[in-house]
């Protein structure tokens, strides 16, 4: 499969904590996106790395990229129980120009 | 922005039943995507218009699933016969551009239940 992994599968932390969660990839990537998705709903992009960049910032929200290791961390800051949702981190295959998702973590923040 | 819309929202069918779902994407988004989401997994590809032509339909089981772009706007996706194993969500989504440096826009999906 050439589905990327999302580690851990779950996350429940306290909120005001920080939250780390990691993405691996296997193929050559364009970039590589970060969506989240809540109970029942689509999924809503969240942000957007290039191959070419390093670190990324949106908000309480932190993303780096190392493509020597195929490898993707996705941080968020002073989490709220907003938060609580499924995050998923999609590959932009370069070659093929397909956006390809990994399984994802649950994150739940309890108040 | 209106956002992706989709209906039904929910469906409940027997095997070997037909069913068709409908999307329409944000105006003016040229690519149009309809994603397989089992539950507890990722988004699975099963389709990507680009306008009205397929881009990409290799994990379309095409013995079952069809799918078209009318006019290059809305777009069904039709399973005939569905199988258990089709049990899942299935997302639409639409993008200003093919290339993929544009984040894709989700609809809420169809939760598909086969019994």
């Amino acid at each position: 499969s050439q589905q990327g992994e999302e580690d851990p599968q779950a996350l429940s932390i306290q909120e005001g904590e920080n939250a780390t969660m990691n993405c691996s990839y296997k193929t050559s990537i364009n970039n590589l996106q970060w969506y989240r998705q809540n109970s029942g709903r689509g999924l809503v992009h969240l942000i957007l790395i290039r191959s070419n960049e390093r670190e990324k910032h949106s908000g309480r929200l932190r993303v780096t990229l190392d493509t020597s290791k195929k490898s993707s961390s996705w941080l968020i800051t002073a989490s709220r129980a907003a938060d609580t949702a499924s995050y998923f981190c999609a590959e932009g295959q370069g070659g093929s120009e397909k956006l390809v998702f990994g399984k994802g973590t649950k994150l739940t923040v309890n108040p | 922005e209106a956002g992706v819309a989709q209906s039904p929202r929910y469906k409940i069918i027997e095997k070997r039943q037909s069913v068709a779902f409908w999307c329409n994407p944000i105006s003016g988004h040229a690519t149009l995507y309809w994603y397989q989401q089992i539950l507890g997994q990722g988004p699975k590809l099963l389709i990507q218009f680009q306008n009205n032509g397929v881009v990409d339909d290799s994990q379309l089981p095409k013995d079952r699933f069809s799918a078209e772009r009318l006019k290059g706007v809305d777009s069904t996706l039709k399973i005939q016969p569905a199988k258990l194993e089709d049990s899942a969500v299935y997302l639409c989504a639409s993008s200003l551009r093919g290339r993929l440096n544009s984040p894709l826009h989700f609809g809420n999906g169809t939760r598909l239940t086969v019994t």
